[in-house]
């Protein structure tokens, strides 16, 4: 596509219910980064994928977080039993090589109540 | 490891005026990449300007110009002739020539006044 695309956009969920938060990379872009950004917090790395394999989980928070990327190209990130202190906003972004800089999506809000 | 500070939460500035953010960085790497990037309302990261540390000459893209200055790690944003439009959180970022991940500052956030 033109652009990374993530949905759903808002999502509002229940303490304790999995959520799957989806990115749809730019075509041809192999590298896909996770990151999560929370108020007051800056930005925090969780996984880079290349291809779709993931040399670098090691910003996942706990393991009630996962990730996926198949086919070389969407990519999901799940969160099991989801906390409070889960909520913020998530953003996806590829790259078609490194050092470039990356083209960001415009995040998905995640609310958990 | 890499940080990277930004040592201004909330700046303004009048349309048509210049405006500079600072940022700090610390790297053990011998080479690397620095990024500021523009987060409007919308929430989508946009990317500004990119500078290789190899390269003395300082990045320029239009109205935004940095100022790199390698020996004391500072890597500060100059927003020329600042439009409404402009308004939004800036970030700092470095990223290692070996990596792969960026290190983010925790903002900047520009407001731009008639």
């Amino acid at each position: 596509g033109a652009g990374v695309s993530q949905s759903p956009s808002n999502k509002v969920t229940e303490k304790g219910k999995d959520v799957e938060l989806r990115c749809d990379p730019i075509s041809g872009h192999t590298a896909l980064y996770w990151y999560r950004q929370s108020l007051g917090q800056g930005l925090e790395f969780l996984i880079y994928f290349q291809g779709n394999s993931a040399p670098d989980k090691s910003g996942l928070p706990s393991d009630r977080f996962s990730a996926e990327r198949t086919g070389g190209s969407v990519s999901t990130l799940t969160i099991q039993r989801t906390q409070q202190e889960d909520s913020a906003v998530y953003l996806c972004a590829s790259s078609l090589a490194e050092n470039y800089g990356y083209t960001f999506g415009s995040g998905t809000r995640l609310t958990v109540v | 490891a890499q940080t990277v500070t930004q040592s201004q939460p909330e700046m303004s500035v009048q349309e048509a005026e210049t405006v500079t953010l600072s940022c700090t960085y610390d790297t053990s790497e011998s080479n690397y990449y620095l990024f500021w990037y523009k987060q409007p309302p919308s929430r989508q990261m946009i990317l500004v300007i990119r500078q290789e540390a190899y390269k003395q000459q300082n990045a320029t893209e239009n109205r935004f110009s940095v100022n790199f200055q390698k020996a004391a790690k500072s890597f500060s944003l100059k927003i020329s002739d600042s439009q409404l439009g402009d308004t939004a959180m800036y970030f700092c970022a470095s990223e290692a020539n070996s990596g792969y991940a960026l290190n983010f500052g925790k903002g900047t956030s520009l407001l731009v006044t008639p």
